[in-house]
């Protein structure tokens, strides 16, 4: 069965960069169709959608902040890994990695990432 | 970006009610949109995909309908389960952008 779980740091100061690493099994990363997502939730507030990485390699972010991240896959590890720069406290959230096929089917338990100093 | 518009934002319903929530979407997406469920302290539940399409595993009390920029998300027969948020996503183009969430709560 397809499994993902998030794995990171819990807290980070602002200014910091935060790297996020999303672990999965039961798929691969190389087969057509096939994507890892990134989607946040601050506390008590709406999903917001982030950054998305495909078996080809194609990489779509949001725009508004784009200039922050990254986004990156590991076939070999099953990995994808997420960096945003600058962190700030408004950053704080829990993050959610995802498998995308048809919609988001499969996601992460998800990691709460506080942004203080 | 593409602007999903819910409503409402929230509800309040008894078990065995009809639960109908709408979003409506800032430009056309043709049926690429979704719905999830969210429980509090839980990843969200994909529901429905490509507007009308019901995931495996959900119960068939669970549909979806709509194309363009109007959808719909109806729960025949509320159970107590089904109380929890529910967001639409459309996945028509980048951003791919949620809807602000409907909670469904306990009349």
């Amino acid at each position: 069965q397809i499994t993902l779980k998030e794995s990171g740091p819990t807290l980070v100061k602002p200014t910091q960069t935060l790297t996020l690493t999303c672990t999965f099994s039961g798929f691969s990363l190389s087969t057509s169709g096939v994507g890892v997502g990134w989607i946040r939730q601050p506390p008590g507030k709406a999903l917001e959608w982030l950054a998305l990485i495909y078996w080809d390699d194609d990489k779509r972010y949001s725009p508004s902040l784009k200039s922050r991240l990254t986004i990156t896959k590991d076939t070999s590890k099953n990995q994808v890994v997420l960096t945003m720069t600058n962190m700030d406290p408004v950053d704080t959230a829990t993050y959610y990695c995802a498998h995308r096929q048809m919609g988001y089917g499969y996601w992460g338990q998800g990691t709460l990432v506080t942004v203080s100093s | 970006a593409i602007q999903m518009t819910q409503s409402p934002s929230s509800l309040s319903a008894s078990v065995g009610d009809r639960v109908t929530i709408t979003c409506r979407a800032s430009q056309g997406i043709r049926n690429d949109l979704g719905w999830y469920q969210q429980k509090p302290g839980k990843a969200p539940k994909l529901l429905i995909y490509a507007a009308s399409s019901l995931q495996s595993g959900v119960p068939s009390r669970f549909s979806g309908s709509g194309s363009g920029t109007d959808f719909t998300l109806t729960i025949s027969s509320l159970q107590p389960e089904d109380f929890a948020t529910y967001y639409c996503l459309q996945d028509y183009n980048y951003p791919q952008t949620f809807g602000q969430g409907t909670k469904v709560e306990i009349k």
